[in-house]
Parts: C-alpha cells; sequence; structure tokens
C-alpha cells in the first residue's frame, strides 16, 4: 500500500488551463504539505496543514487553492496557469508537526505548462 | 529565520570510498536536522534525523551523521560507497514547535565504478 499518493503523475497542459493534483495519505497523519521543486531540485514549502486548518502559506500566489477535505486528503487546485508553474509538486504528510517525525513524501507529480 | 546550506552542489566518489556531504544550518533554536534521499523521479525518502540526545545518529544504508552544535554541522558519511547510493541528497532543518521544514539545495552524489 502506498503511504502517500498522488494523481496524476504526470500533467502536460496550456497556459490559461485550471488545474488539480490530489494527494491522499493513509498514515493517519495530523499534518500534510504542498512543496514545490524546481529544475534545480530546489525544494520550497507551498503549504503546510494541521487537521484540516492552514498553518503555513508560503506567499504562494492566490492561484493556487489547497483544500482538505479530511485529515486523509489535501488537494492542490491550480488557476491560470503559467509557464513558470512548471515543476515537479510533492505532497508529504508528518505526524504530528515536522519538529517531531519526519515527512513522508509522495511520488510526486510533474507539471508541465505549454 | 533558519537556513540550510549545503556545500558543494555535486559530489563525486569511486565506489568503496568515503562519502562525505556537508551541510551548515542556522537556527535561533536548537534546531531537529534531518538528511533525505531522493532517486530518479521518486520523492524523498528519509536517511537519519537528530532531535535531541546522541549527537552520533546513524540511519539507513550504512549512513550516519553527527550533529555539532560548535561548528552548526551536520554532515553525512558513509564509509564505503556503493553504486546504489547515488542520487540527490538533502539536508533539512526545523524548529521545535514549527510547522515548516526548510531544505538545503541538495548535492547530487555521483558514484563512479
Amino acid at each position: 500500500d502506498t503511504a502517500v499518493s498522488q494523481t496524476p503523475k504526470y500533467l502536460v497542459t496550456q497556459m490559461g488551463n485550471d488545474k488539480s493534483i490530489k494527494c491522499e495519505q493513509n498514515l493517519g497523519h495530523d499534518t500534510m504539505y504542498w512543496y514545490k521543486q524546481d529544475s534545480k531540485k530546489f525544494l520550497k514549502i507551498m503549504f503546510s496543514y494541521n487537521n484540516k486548518e492552514l498553518i503555513i502559506n508560503e506567499t504562494v500566489p492566490n492561484r493556487f487553492s489547497p483544500k482538505s477535505p479530511d485529515k486523509a486528503h489535501l488537494n492542490l487546485h491550480i488557476n491560470s496557469l503559467e509557464l513558470g508553474d512548471s515543476a515537479v509538486y510533492f505532497c508529504a504528510s508528518s505526524q504530528e508537526g515536522p519538529w517531531r517525525t519526519e515527512a513522508f513524501f509522495g511520488q510526486g507529480t510533474r507539471l508541465t505548462v505549454v | 529565520a533558519q537556513s540550510v546550506t549545503q556545500l558543494g552542489s555535486h559530489v563525486s566518489v569511486s565506489e568503496g570510498a568515503l562519502v562525505l556531504l556537508r551541510c551548515n544550518y542556522s537556527s535561533s533554536v536548537p534546531p531537529y536536522l534531518f538528511w533525505y534521499v531522493q532517486y530518479p523521479n521518486q520523492g524523498l525518502q528519509l536517511l537519519l534525523k537528530y532531535t535531541t540526545g546522541a549527537t552520533l545518529v546513524k540511519g539507513i544504508n550504512g549512513f550516519e551523521a553527527e550533529f555539532k552544535k560548535s561548528e552548526t554541522s551536520f554532515h553525512l558519511t558513509k564509509p564505503s560507497a556503493h553504486m546504489s547510493d547515488a542520487a540527490e541528497y538533502f539536508c533539512a532543518v526545523s524548529e521545535p514547535g514549527g510547522f515548516k521544514t526548510i531544505f538545503g539545495a541538495g548535492t547530487r552524489l555521483f558514484v563512479k565504478a
């Protein structure tokens, strides 16, 4: 069983479109995250949710909207996609906050905007 | 504010040689420190972590790291490199009580036969 699963794994879309990435974890964790990894492999946190409540929003454009329907799911919706949004997006989860336990990462979603 | 600096974006070693990946951190409070590994087209997985207690931490696949407060370092080592160790390695820091982990820029490890 995959602990943190993201869909889709690859996403190619045109500029201006709206797309969603789904994430589910079956670890019973309270905290979930979205990270963006750019072409130079630099990882930057975008959002952090704890018990469905938004804890961190790292100055991400309003076009990005996370939604957590329950503790096991954290989806990412992106409006009006831009070329610069091309990256690999990782969902992750951890029990409590990241200071106590490590984060478990999904396989990533490679988003290409053309 | 926290930050992590990984010295060397690329490190190349021969199979069987010592692996040393360098990480220095900055934190206003005693930090929690992590090393993650990322294989091609995969997510990150934890190698080891330091929270409190013993400063020499052992992880999976024969890796270990030592927390040195005086040097603000958390370097990753492995006595003998294996071809399967070729991957991207990330050092990361969290502040106790926070909800954010800051990652370094990553070090790509190449292992030559």
